[in-house]
C-alpha cells in the first residue's frame, strides 16, 4: 500500500494564479482532511470530509475549495492565490478509529 | 475543543526514557488525548491515544492523571530517531472521525 500520496511535492505559484492539490488514499478511508502548517507553528485544519461527495470547513477554511468526487481523492483548490497562502499542506485520511494517517505534504510559495 | 499546554522543547539521552507532559484542565467527558509526532517537517506520526486508563503500545506509554487534567508521554528508550515535535492534543471521536487542533508541540532533542 503506498497510504497516502500528495501532489505535486513543491509548487510555486504567483499572486492570482489557481491551482488543485490531489490527495490519494489506497487504504478505502472513508474520512479525509486537509491540513496547513505554517512556519514553527502546529498543523490548521482547512476542510475535511466523511464520505464520498460530502465536505465540510474546519478552521481556516477561507480561500480554499474541496471536492471529494471519489471516495480515493480528496481535492484542495486555491482559486487564487495569495502571498498568505504560503504554507506546507498535508492531507490526512482514517476510518473508523482514532489514527489519522498523513501524507508526504506539498510545499507551496505564492509571491 | 480543549486546548493543550506543553513546554516548548525538551533535552532527553540517548537510551533513557523521555518524558513529555502536557496540561489539558478543560478536557471534556468525551474527549480523548492524543499524542503525534513529526520528523523533520515530514507528515505527522500518530503514537497512542487514551480517554481514561493508562495505555501502552509498541512505540510508547500514556499516563492519564486520574482527574484528567494532565498526562504524560513516556518513550522508555529514547533513540536518536524519536528526536522530533511531538503534539498533545485533545478531542472527541464524534461519528468515527476527529477534528485534530494542533498547537506549537514540544521538541523534544534525543542526543547522544
Amino acid at each position: 500500500n503506498a497510504g497516502v500520496t500528495q501532489t505535486p511535492k513543491f509548487r510555486v505559484l504567483k499572486t492570482g494564479q489557481s491551482m488543485t492539490l490531489l490527495c490519494a488514499q489506497d487504504m478505502n478511508h472513508e474520512y479525509m482532511y486537509w491540513y496547513r502548517q505554517d512556519p514553527g507553528m502546529g498543523l490548521r485544519l482547512i476542510h475535511y470530509s466523511v464520505g464520498e461527495g460530502t465536505t465540510a470547513k474546519g478552521e481556516v477554511p477561507d480561500g480554499y475549495n474541496v471536492s471529494r468526487l471519489k471516495k480515493q481523492n480528496f481535492l484542495l483548490g486555491l482559486e487564487s492565490a495569495a502571498p498568505s497562502q504560503t504554507s506546507v499542506y498535508f492531507c490526512a485520511s482514517s476510518r473508523n478509529t482514532h489514527e489519522q494517517y498523513f501524507g508526504p505534504g506539498t510545499r507551496l510559495t505564492v509571491t | 475543543d480543549a486546548k493543550t499546554t506543553q513546554p516548548p522543547s525538551m533535552d532527553c539521552a540517548e537510551g533513557r526514557a523521555a518524558n513529555l507532559p502536557c496540561n489539558h484542565s478543560t478536557i471534556s467527558g468525551n474527549e480523548y488525548v492524543y499524542w503525534y509526532r513529526q520528523i523533520h517537517s515530514q507528515g505527522p506520526q500518530y503514537i497512542i491515544h487514551g480517554l481514561k486508563n493508562n495505555e501502552t503500545n509498541e512505540m510508547a506509554s500514556l499516563i492519564i492523571t486520574e482527574d484528567r487534567k494532565s498526562s504524560t508521554l513516556i518513550l522508555p528508550h529514547a533513540t536518536l530517531r524519536d528526536t522530533a515535535v511531538y503534539y498533545c492534543i485533545v478531542s472527541p471521536l464524534s461519528g468515527g472521525y476527529n477534528k485534530l487542533i494542533f498547537g506549537a508541540g514540544t521538541r523534544l532533542a534525543v542526543h547522544p
